[in-house]
């Protein structure tokens, strides 16, 4: 079975600040995907990055970016110059087998303070 | 690109009724999922289709529940007989077919039992 752990439930960041949100995973598999989806008070899921476990080079998408540490089985996003819109739940997850079935974290909840 | 459509947004039933949820997927996407997530946590996997063949069924998803896909396009989700514990953020998301795509979700049906 995955499962997929995010231990720190909120987080606070002063606006233009960088923070950096954990996650850990663990699976059997030698191939799959990391995702992190954040979800907004609107209840929208929206895709912010992901990763394949056979790529070594860590993945960026504008300010977000990870470190992929695939022997620790750790998945952390760095967000850069943090904005008030990224104030959001920021979930972790993780992707295998051939049904591409999603397994995620619990979240962790991200505030922004202006 | 549209994105996913889910229709109702909220849907408030009483104990023992039958409701049933629709999802319209972005438009080229065979691959369609359906996810439940209680307050404070991340989405649970219930079951996906790639076209019409629903190919993997979550045992969260008891008797009482039954999705289907019938021409490959839109999908339903029915639960009858619903229960307290039913209420919960049903998420529709869809993908391409090639593993690894990402999951792009719709704003989900929030279904309230009294």
């Amino acid at each position: 079975a995955q499962t997929v752990t995010q231990s720190q439930p909120e987080m606070s960041v002063q606006e233009a600040e960088t923070v950096t949100l954990s996650c850990t995973y663990d699976t059997s598999e030698n191939n799959y995907y990391l995702f992190w989806y954040k979800q907004p008070p609107s209840r929208q899921m929206i895709l912010v990055i992901r990763q394949e476990a056979y790529k070594q080079q860590n993945a960026t998408e504008n300010r977000f970016s990870v470190n992929f540490q695939k022997a620790a089985k750790s998945f952390s996003l760095k967000i850069s110059d943090s904005q008030l819109g990224d104030t959001a739940m920021y979930f972790c997850a993780s992707l295998t087998g051939a049904n591409s079935k999603l397994t995620f974290g619990k979240g962790i909840t991200l505030s922004v303070r202006p | 690109d549209t994105g996913v459509s889910q229709d109702p947004r909220h849907k408030i039933t009483k104990r023992g009724q039958n409701v049933t949820f629709r999802c319209d997927p972005i438009s080229e996407h065979n691959r369609l999922y359906w996810y439940r997530q209680t307050l404070g946590q991340g989405p649970e996997f219930l079951t996906y289709f790639q076209n019409e063949a629903q190919l993997e069924k979550s045992r969260l998803l008891s008797d009482r529940f039954s999705a289907e896909r019938p021409k490959g396009s839109f999908s339903t989700l029915e639960i009858q007989r619903t229960e307290q514990g039913d209420s919960a953020m049903y998420l529709c998301a869809s993908s391409l077919g090639q593993w690894g795509q990402p999951q792009h979700f719709g704003d989900g049906t929030r279904l309230s039992i009294l």
